[in-house]
């Protein structure tokens, strides 16, 4: 089956850190560049990261830049991304998916849900 | 960056209606790299359209897309009762940052 399976989350206090994983199965997951999206509480959705299919090039929205970092393991079939410095304004749905046709999100994990708040 | 502006945030229809949902971006959209999403409750988003107006795999043929430049429509030629959701438009393209979503609108159940 092909799916994406995120963990990781959890209540974190501000200025603390995360990893987020992402577990990718059924397709060449080398192939593919690979994104973190996040959906806030109220929110609408908001493009996070991408991360080219060797991990060569990364970016980021501004507001998680120097933050937050993307990386994979193409050997793991694993993407993942370090949360540090979280602000209470980063809590939001963490989901995972995979670049698309015409620079789309052709498949999306359930998400992982990250709590900032002291 | 470029905004997209979705209309209306709300819309109430009954099914077997047709449902017409729009996303205005604030620039011309690259390459014609729009895309839509369905989102219910509990829920990752679906992708529905990309390119516009082509289908993703297993879409039925009632959701169509269409539009240029900055405006572009979501249509569903006849709602069916699992249709009633959140959808977002999305685009990709060079600016800062190089993808960005609409705030969503949601058709509910009149």
């Amino acid at each position: 089956e092909v799916q994406l399976v995120e963990s990781g989350g959890g209540l974190v206090q501000p200025g603390g850190s995360l990893r987020l994983s992402c577990a990718a199965s059924g397709f060449t997951f080398s192939a593919y560049y690979m994104r973190w999206v996040r959906h806030a509480p109220g929110k609408g959705l908001e493009w996070v990261a991408t991360i080219k299919e060797d991990g060569s090039e990364t970016s980021y929205v501004d507001s998680v830049k120097g933050r937050f970092t993307i990386s994979r393991d193409n050997a793991r079939n694993s993407l993942f991304l370090q949360l540090n410095s979280l602000r209470v304004e980063d809590t939001a749905l963490y989901y995972c998916s995979r670049h698309g046709p015409s620079r789309s999100f052709d498949l999306w994990g359930q998400g992982t849900l990250v709590t900032v708040s002291s | 960056e470029i905004v997209l502006t979705q209309s209306p945030g709300t819309l109430s229809l009954s099914p077997g209606e047709r449902a017409t949902l729009s996303c205005r971006a604030s620039q011309s959209v690259s390459n014609n790299n729009l895309a839509w999403y369905q989102q219910k409750p509990g829920q990752a988003p679906r992708l529905l359209i990309y390119g516009v107006s082509s289908r993703a795999t297993g879409i039925p043929d009632r959701f169509s897309g269409s539009g240029s430049g900055t405006d572009f429509t979501l249509t569903i030629s006849r709602l069916e009762p699992e249709d009633f959701a959140v959808y977002y438009c999305q685009q990709s393209g060079s600016g800062s940052p190089p993808i960005t979503f609409g705030q969503g609108t949601k058709l509910d159940i009149k």
